[in-house]
């Protein structure tokens, strides 16, 4: 069974600033995806950021980057320029390739605070 | 395009009360999903399905039924409700992966609103 490790159950940013959030996993699977997830206060879960784990090179999405490394099993999200818009729970999330969508294993989330 | 809808938004139940909660997504999505989420514990799998009439259990799919008679649509039963089903409760739909060439759909789940059921 794969398993998803968040061990920052809550962070602080000051706003412009840069933060990390970490995400570790388990898995003896090759081929599978990882995610980030935000849901903010309205309870809406929103897709920040996916990886393929074939893909050496790291995904990014504006001011959202990951630091995938895969021997490591480890799948940081980085936030730039960080907003205030940007305050919300994030879930790293793994899903396994099986030829088809398989469910997604969270981690228990990190709760992010920007600060003006 | 509503996307994937949840009924009911709110629910309190009494302890022994049964509900079912209801999902619904308008893109011809094949697969979908049950999530619970508690307070430090992120989501978790109830149950899902991976086409019309079919079902599979998931990570915690103790005390709940489902159902999926039509494809669009993916119920969740509760048919004794205890304390400890006290969630918020995500419906989720995904195409499947092989029918769809262009990423970034092919991975994509898309989540409802939530439920937030209280059972006393």
């Amino acid at each position: 069974a794969q398993t998803v490790t968040q061990s920052q159950p809550e962070m602080s940013v000051q706003e412009a600033e840069t933060v990390t959030l970490s995400c570790t996993y388990d898995t003896s699977e090759n081929n599978y995806y990882l995610f980030w997830y935000k849901q903010p206060p309205s309870r809406q879960m929103i897709l920040v950021i996916r990886q393929e784990a074939y893909k050496q090179q790291n995904a990014t999405e504006n001011r959202f980057s990951v630091n995938f490394q895969k021997a490591a099993k480890s799948f940081s999200l980085k936030i730039s320029d960080s907003q205030l818009g940007d305050t919300a729970m994030y879930f790293c999330a793994f899903m396994k390739h099986e030829g088809g969508n398989t469910p997604l294993v969270f981690g228990k989330g990190t709760r992010l605070s920007v600060i003006a | 395009n509503a996307g994937v809808t949840q009924t009911p938004k709110f629910r309190v139940l009494k302890t022994g009360q049964s509900m079912t909660l209801l999902c619904a997504q308008d893109m011809n999505h094949e697969y979908m999903y049950w999530y619970r989420q508690d307070p430090g514990m992120g989501l978790r799998l109830i149950h899902y399905s991976v086409g019309e009439g079919t079902t599979a259990k998931g990570e915690v799919p103790d005390g709940y039924n489902v159902s999926r008679l039509k494809k669009q649509n993916f119920l969740l039963g509760l048919e004794s409700a205890a304390p400890s089903q006290t969630s918020v409760y995500f419906c989720a739909s995904s195409y499947v992966f092989s029918s769809v060439s262009s990423f970034p759909f092919a991975y994509e789940q898309y989540f409802g609103p939530g439920t937030r059921l209280t059972v006393t």
